[in-house]
């Protein structure tokens, strides 16, 4: 069976730009969750779906992030305006129900350079 | 100032040592996860607790709830365990706060 699949695994755009990063969740996994992580640092949690719902979006930085998943399956983070900080390796993760006891399965990551 | 932190940043050691990554966190969570990161940044999940202990391999995991502490221990250590170890704890309300995480050498 297939694990989480993130695309694409790079992205290299110009400050100002809009970058689209796409989560193919394991199937069947209700639960999703966006990360972010910077060099040499732990990921930093972003926002959570539970189904198509965002159940927790408490970590986007400002408006310029958002992210969507409007059949509860597939999800796509949108960053508008990108600024030079933003760049990081984007890491999305499922989980069967979203238990925070459950075991997340983490994707490849997306790497994001902005110029 | 983190709620997770890790200790050691950095550690390497000789094939065949004993490997121990402490992980403290600031307040109740409901589980505690070990993570490792490859290079290119995959990340597989080790082990997931809330209280104990346990083993897979030459991994160990134990928590002590009441002293908000885990460690991650590593027997017989090889050149492939060389990674980053990254502890994370998750909270009822699904939130999930990372360690810095521990980069790992192990020198044959």
């Amino acid at each position: 069976g297939a694990g989480v699949s993130q695309t694409p695994s790079n992205k290299v755009t110009e400050k100002g730009k809009y970058v689209e990063l796409r989560c193919d969740p394991i199937s069947g996994h209700t639960a999703l969750y966006w990360y972010r992580q910077s060099l040499g640092q732990g990921p930093e949690f972003l926002i959570y779906f539970q189904g198509t719902g965002a159940a927790d979006d408490s970590g986007l930085p400002n408006d310029r992030f958002f992210a969507v998943r409007p059949e509860g399956s597939v999800s796509t983070l949108k960053i508008q305006r990108t600024e030079r900080g933003d760049s990081a390796v984007y890491l999305c993760a499922s989980s069967l129900t979203g238990y925070s006891t459950d075991t997340q399965y983490f994707g490849p990551g997306t790497r994001l350079t902005v110029l | 100032k983190n709620e997770v932190e890790q200790s050691p940043q950095n550690l390497t050691a000789q094939e065949g040592e004993f490997i121990t990554i402490n992980c403290s966190y600031s307040v109740g969570i409901s589980a505690l996860h070990w993570l490792q990161q490859h290079p290119g940044g995959g990340i597989v999940s080790l082990f997931m607790l809330s209280s104990g202990k346990k083993k897979h391999g030459r991994l160990i995991a134990t928590i002590n709830i009441q002293e908000k502490h885990s460690s991650l221990h590593i027997t017989a250590s090889h050149p492939r365990d060389s990674a980053v170890y990254i502890c994370a704890a998750s909270y009822n309300n699904n939130d999930m706060r990372f360690g810095a995480g521990t980069r790992l050498t192990v020198k044959p």
